[in-house]
């Protein structure tokens, strides 16, 4: 049973290219969590979906920054015309219900880094 | 707003010893649910334990136990026998079980372990 797939591991963008970052959630999970972790930071929250529906966007910066989570699929986040500032750690996290109280499972994260 | 901290930007521990990780969080919610997730520089985030706030007992799992101290909002992890694999971040979160469904988690402890 494969965990939480992220990919690609590492992304290289210049500034002003779009980032695309993908997460397939664990077998059996409709719950889908974006985090952000900057450097020496903990992880931040960004987005929550569901199949075909964003359930919260709290998080995400309000322009570049959109996510979705398609009916088939791998969730995608993408960043328009990135910026040094969005060179960050992101991280997708998946669960079975909704707001899973037993601790989500993670994937291994996409380092983007914007030169 | 909740917010958690973790005081203790760096710690270190001579292996088989035991150490102790801080955390205190701020909340106004009476339900809720606390983690402690390990970063090693793989970067996945692997979860250690977990604890429910209207449980008294601390959990334990295997050589990870937290002192759960809800009036003082405190949530600490103990690390007995510590092992070189041991050597990570370690990030403490809350959850408040609410509609959201997002952690909000503390900038980390960096542990390194001396053989």
């Amino acid at each position: 049973n494969a965990g939480v797939m992220q990919n690609p591991r590492h992304l290289v963008r210049r500034r002003g290219q779009e980032a695309r970052l993908r997460c397939s959630p664990m077998k059996g999970h409709s719950h889908v969590y974006w985090y952000r972790q900057l450097p020496e930071e903990g992880l931040k929250f960004m987005v929550y979906l569901q199949k075909e529906n964003i359930i919260d966007e709290s998080g995400m910066p309000k322009e570049r920054f959109s996510a979705e989570f398609p009916k088939e699929g791998p969730s995608i986040l993408r960043i328009q015309q990135v910026v040094r500032g969005d060179s960050a750690a992101y991280f997708c996290a998946s669960s079975v219900d909704r707001g899973d109280n037993y601790g989500y499972t993670f994937g291994s994260g996409t380092r983007l880094t914007v030169v | 707003a909740q917010t958690v901290t973790q005081s203790q930007p760096e710690m270190s521990v001579q292996e088989a010893e035991t150490v102790t990780l801080s955390c205190t969080y701020d909340t106004s919610e009476s339900d809720y649910y606390l983690f402690w997730y390990k970063q090693p520089p793989s970067r996945q985030m692997i979860l250690v334990i977990r604890q429910e706030a209207y449980k008294q007992q601390n959990a334990t799992e295997n050589r990870f136990s937290v002192n759960f101290q809800k009036a003082a909002k405190s949530f600490s992890l103990k690390i007995s026998d510590s092992q070189l694999g041991d050597a990570a971040m370690y990030f403490c979160a809350y959850y408040n079980g609410g509609s959201q469904g997002n952690l909000i988690f503390g900038k980390g402890t960096k542990l390194s372990v001396k053989p």
